[in-house]
């Protein structure tokens, strides 16, 4: 089965704080990419990272990173020093196997930031 | 600014209208384009596949003489909601993968229709 998970429906935290959003995935495909996207109110997906199955390199940009752990099969991604600005849903998502496939969508994160 | 050019971004109409939304690649020519729907605070989900020049691939449980889509060109698929009910109402958002860039999509604005 081809599937993702975000367990955390709903996290608060106060401004400053670091956060770290969840996300596990299924393939069993060898060749797959994952992604992170954030949904703020008015709808629109912005994109934020996408990963290959055969980089496992954690990535840092800005106040974002990504751990990828294909051990665990897991693409956790950490905001520090939350702002405001970042209260918004997040998806993790997966393409299995074929670029040009649909996305496989988690079910999402959202994340209130409170001043 | 925008690859991807996706109107209405807001829609309200009397239940059993048809509703059309289409979604316009600008950059590139897409053979594929993909249509996910979107409830209240609820996930993506795929409802088809729209294919340049054949039919469009839907998803299980999506209604295809409900939801109809028309690739008609290398830059454009529209969605049509035909005879919407307040049950329509939801998020629809269109995708475009370019050519040659394993994994990358781009996404509509979307468009948010009400059924009253």
């Amino acid at each position: 089965a081809q599937k993702v998970t975000q367990a955390q429906t709903e996290i608060s935290v106060v401004e400053k704080e670091d956060v770290t959003l969840d996300c596990v995935y299924e393939t069993r495909d060898t060749t797959y990419y994952l992604f992170w996207y954030k949904q703020p109110p008015s709808g629109e997906l912005v994109f934020l990272i996408r990963r290959n199955s055969f980089d496992e390199q954690n990535e840092i940009s800005g106040r974002y990173s990504w751990n990828f752990q294909k051990s665990t099969s897991s693409f956790n991604f950490t905001i520090t020093a939350s702002q405001v600005v970042d209260s918004a849903v997040y998806f993790c998502a997966l393409i299995p196997n074929q670029a040009g496939t649909a996305l496989i969508f988690g079910k999402g994160t959202t994340l209130s930031v409170s001043s | 600014g925008a690859v991807v050019s996706q109107h209405p971004s807001r829609v309200i109409c009397k239940s059993g209208t048809s509703v059309k939304i289409e979604c316009r690649s600008l950059d590139f020519q897409a053979t594929t384009m993909f249509w996910y729907r979107q409830f209240p605070k609820k996930s993506l989900m795929l409802m088809a596949t729209s294919n340049e020049g054949s039919k469009a691939t839907y998803e299980q449980g999506v209604e295809k003489d409900k939801f109809l889509i028309n690739h008609a060109s290398l830059t454009l698929s529209t969605l049509t909601v035909t005879s919407a009910h307040p049950e329509d109402s939801s998020f629809y958002i269109c995708s475009v993968p370019p050519p040659g860039r394993d994994g990358i999509q781009y996404f509509g604005a979307g468009t948010r229709l009400s059924v009253l």
